[in-house]
């Protein structure tokens, strides 16, 4: 089936480094533009950023412009979310999900904690 | 950015009852509007896109409707697997997609 599943949250500092992952199965990944988005304990969606499906059009949120990389690997099926300068702020669960005017399907989410 | 705003925030409602959630837009989307479910500790999942097009899958107990700035999710005879976050999210100018602020159903 349609799958689309995260990896690489955790643990990091304040000013620190991480790298999520997303997997993506039961579909032609390479047609697709695929996004990121977030949402931080117990408040509302926020979208991240978006990657077209060769990866030629990629934009960003103002909150993460300048610390977020996307980047996809079309023989992988796999998309990337590199996060540098990580603030408190960037401490949500992250989605990925396929799409690129409504989402469907998403991921299960991983966990980013920012803290010292 | 299109700022979507959604009421009620909370809502408390019985088994069986019809539920209405409206989200106004800042500005005209068209019918460039998505509903979302999501229950605690997981993923969102569609429900409507293109404001009144049902997902594949989805109870038609749900509906959508609405066009430019005011749009409607109702919800005709709440079952119990219904109670969750409900958000609206716009696609009509992008990016970047906004969402929102939720609306949680929740047991009366």
């Amino acid at each position: 089936q349609v799958q689309l599943v995260e990896s690489g949250g955790g643990l990091v500092e304040p000013g620190g480094s991480l790298r999520l992952s997303c997997a993506a199965s039961g579909f032609t990944f390479s047609d697709y533009y695929v996004s990121w988005f977030r949402q931080a304990p117990g408040k509302g969606l926020e979208w991240v950023s978006y990657i077209s499906s060769s990866g030629s059009n990629i934009y960003y949120a103002d909150s993460v412009k300048g610390r977020f990389t996307i980047s996809r690997d079309n023989a992988k099926n796999s998309l990337y979310l590199q996060m540098n300068s990580l603030r408190a702020e960037d401490t949500a669960v992250y989605y990925c999900a396929r799409g690129h005017t409504w989402f469907d399907p998403w991921g299960q989410g991983t966990l980013v904690t920012v803290s010292s | 950015a299109i700022q979507l705003t959604q009421s009620p925030s909370s809502l408390s409602a019985s088994v069986g009852d019809r539920v209405t959630i409206t989200c106004r837009a800042s500005q005209g989307i068209s019918s460039a509007l998505a509903w979302y479910q999501q229950k605690p500790g997981k993923a969102p999942k569609v429900l409507i896109y293109d404001a009144s097009i049902l997902e594949s899958g989805v109870p038609s107990r749900f509906s959508g409707s609405g066009s430019g700035t005011d749009f409607t999710l109702t919800i005709s005879s709440l079952q119990p697997e219904d109670f969750a976050t409900y958000y609206c999210q716009q696609f009509n100018t992008y990016p970047p997609y906004t969402f929102g602020q939720g609306t949680k159903l929740e047991i009366k």
